[in-house]
C-alpha cells in the first residue's frame, strides 16, 4: 500500500531556532500533501495544503512566515517552523494523496512530536 | 467555514457492548471518511463512503452516509479492547478543493 515517510519522528529544540519535518510519499507521486498539528486529545486542524512547484495554501490563522512549507518534488515536502516557542509544541503529521486517485483517501505520516523548551 | 463535528466526545464501554459514533458537518460532503488513532499513533484509513444512504460494512464495524450527505455514523458491534482509540470522520466538501476536514473525533474506552 501506499506509504507516506514522516521524519524525524520527535525532536526538541530550543526556544528560537528552527526545526525542518519531511514528509515524503514513498512509493507515489503527490502533487498535493497536507499539514495537520494536532494537539493532546484533539482532532488533526488543517495548518496548510502544499503544492507541488507551487505556493502553499494557509488556512485561516496560520502564520505563513512562521510555518514555511516547500513542496519541490512530487514525493517531498517540508514543513519548517520558524522560531519555535514553546506554544509551537505540539504533534504535527503531514499526509499525501496519490497523484493518479484523487479522490482517494489520505495517506499519513507517522507525524512529528515537536517540544520546544 | 466548515465544521464537522461527533458525538460523543468520550464514550467508556464495557466489553462485548456495542458503540457508535456519529458524525456531523456544517455542509453537504462530497464523500466522507473514517480513521481510527491510536494512542501515540496517527490517523489509520478505514473506509470511504460516496453515496448518499450508502452503507459499508468491516466485520464488526458498520459505516452509514447519511441520504443529506451531512452525516455519518460509524457503529461497532460487540466491542473488543483492540477497539480502543479515537475515531474521526474527515469530510471533503461537494464541490470544494481538495482538502478534507477533520470531525472532533470519539475517543472510545473499552473495558476489559
Amino acid at each position: 500500500g501506499a506509504v507516506v515517510s514522516q521524519h524525524p519522528s520527535r525532536v526538541i529544540c530550543k526556544s528560537g531556532t528552527s526545526v525542518k519535518i519531511e514528509c515524503r510519499s514513498l512509493d507515489f507521486q503527490a502533487t498535493t500533501m497536507f499539514w495537520y498539528r494536532q494537539f493532546p486529545k484533539k482532532s488533526l486542524m488543517l495548518m496548510a495544503t502544499s503544492n507541488e512547484g507551487s505556493k502553499a495554501t494557509y488556512e485561516q490563522g496560520v502564520e505563513k512566515d512562521k510555518f514555511l512549507i516547500n513542496h519541490a518534488s512530487l514525493t517531498l515536502s517540508t514543513l519548517t517552523v520558524t522560531s519555535a516557542h514553546p506554544e509551537d509544541s505540539s504533534f504535527y503529521i503531514c499526509s499525501a494523496r496519490d497523484r493518479m486517485a484523487p479522490y482517494s483517501p489520505l495517506h499519513f505520516g507517522n507525524g512529528t512530536r515537536l517540544t520546544v523548551t | 467555514g466548515q465544521q464537522v463535528m461527533q458525538i460523543p466526545q468520550y464514550q467508556h464501554v464495557q466489553e462485548g457492548e456495542d458503540f457508535t459514533t456519529y458524525c456531523n458537518s456544517s455542509t453537504t460532503l462530497s464523500n466522507i471518511q473514517w480513521y481510527k488513532q491510536r494512542p501515540g499513533g496517527h490517523p489509520v484509513f478505514l473506509i470511504q463512503l460516496v453515496k448518499s444512504g450508502e452503507v459499508k460494512k468491516q466485520k464488526r464495524l458498520t459505516f452509514q452516509f447519511g441520504e443529506a450527505k451531512k452525516n455519518s455514523s460509524l457503529h461497532i458491534t460487540a466491542t473488543q479492547t483492540t477497539d480502543v482509540g479515537t475515531y474521526f470522520c474527515a469530510g471533503r466538501i461537494l464541490r470544494g478543493y481538495q482538502k478534507v476536514t477533520f470531525g472532533t473525533g470519539t475517543k472510545l474506552q473499552v473495558i476489559p
